[in-house]
């Protein structure tokens, strides 16, 4: 059972390059987030889905697209990179248990940008 | 955006001696979460309470849902290095309706000495 699968696990842009983080999940969740990990910051959202073809921005969407074609995928672009975007993200799904939510992660894609 | 006041912010402690720690938030929760993160990984999930007084155990941690429900607390007893990692809380206000999304404490930093 591979739960919540993300690629690559590390990667370095340039600045103004573009490119997509991979997120599957297996479970058959319907729920899918991006987070980023910043020192000191905790996690922020960034988009989320509540099921295929429906995605919603979070706190800190600007700089960041989603689509959700799939149930299974749920990647992340970076339009045009910026330093600013170097962090650690995650990628979550939810068991929806009613109103009971238990959010399951990724390992996690760490990005800087040159 | 909204985010859970958890403390103490980080903890260096000796092995064998028991920890705690909590989270609280000005408004009322129904789902606490608690994870615990260790380097290069993602948020795993320890523990999970939906109801208030509630009191659950996963081996050596114990987690508790505040009977106000605006808080919780875990507590980790006779703490070995493998217990060195991030814990976070997380939790889902009330009136969330069908809103999945999870706020999120910034973290309590545990070391353990040998």
């Amino acid at each position: 059972n591979a739960g919540v699968t993300q690629t690559p696990k590390f990667q370095v842009l340039k600045t103004g390059q573009s490119m997509t983080l991979q997120c599957a999940q297996d479970m058959n969740h319907e729920y899918m987030s991006w987070y980023r990990q910043d020192p000191g910051m905790g996690l922020r959202l960034i988009h989320y889905s509540v099921g295929a073809g429906i995605t919603d921005q979070g706190e800190v969407p600007n700089g960041y697209n989603v689509s959700r074609s799939t149930t299974e995928d749920f990647p992340l672009r970076l339009l045009s990179a910026a330093p600013s975007q170097t962090s650690v993200y995650f990628c979550a799904s939810t068991r929806d248990l009613g109103w009971n939510t238990e959010a399951f992660f990724g390992q996690g894609t760490r990005l800087t940008v040159v | 955006g909204q985010q859970l006041n958890q403390s103490p912010q980080s903890m260096f402690i000796q092995e064998g001696e028991d920890v705690s720690m909590n989270c609280t938030s000005s408004s009322i929760f129904n789902t606490w979460l608690w994870y615990k993160q260790e380097p290069g990984e993602g948020p795993v999930l320890l523990i999970a309470l939906y109801k208030a007084g509630e009191l659950t155990s996963n081996g050596r941690l114990t987690a508790q849902f505040g009977i106000t429900r605006k808080d919780s607390f875990l507590n980790i007893s006779a703490s070995i290095p493998s217990d060195v990692g991030i814990y976070f809380c997380a939790g889902r206000p009330r009136g969330a309706g069908n809103n999945r999304k999870l706020i999120w404490g910034l973290g309590t930093s545990l070391a353990v000495n040998p």
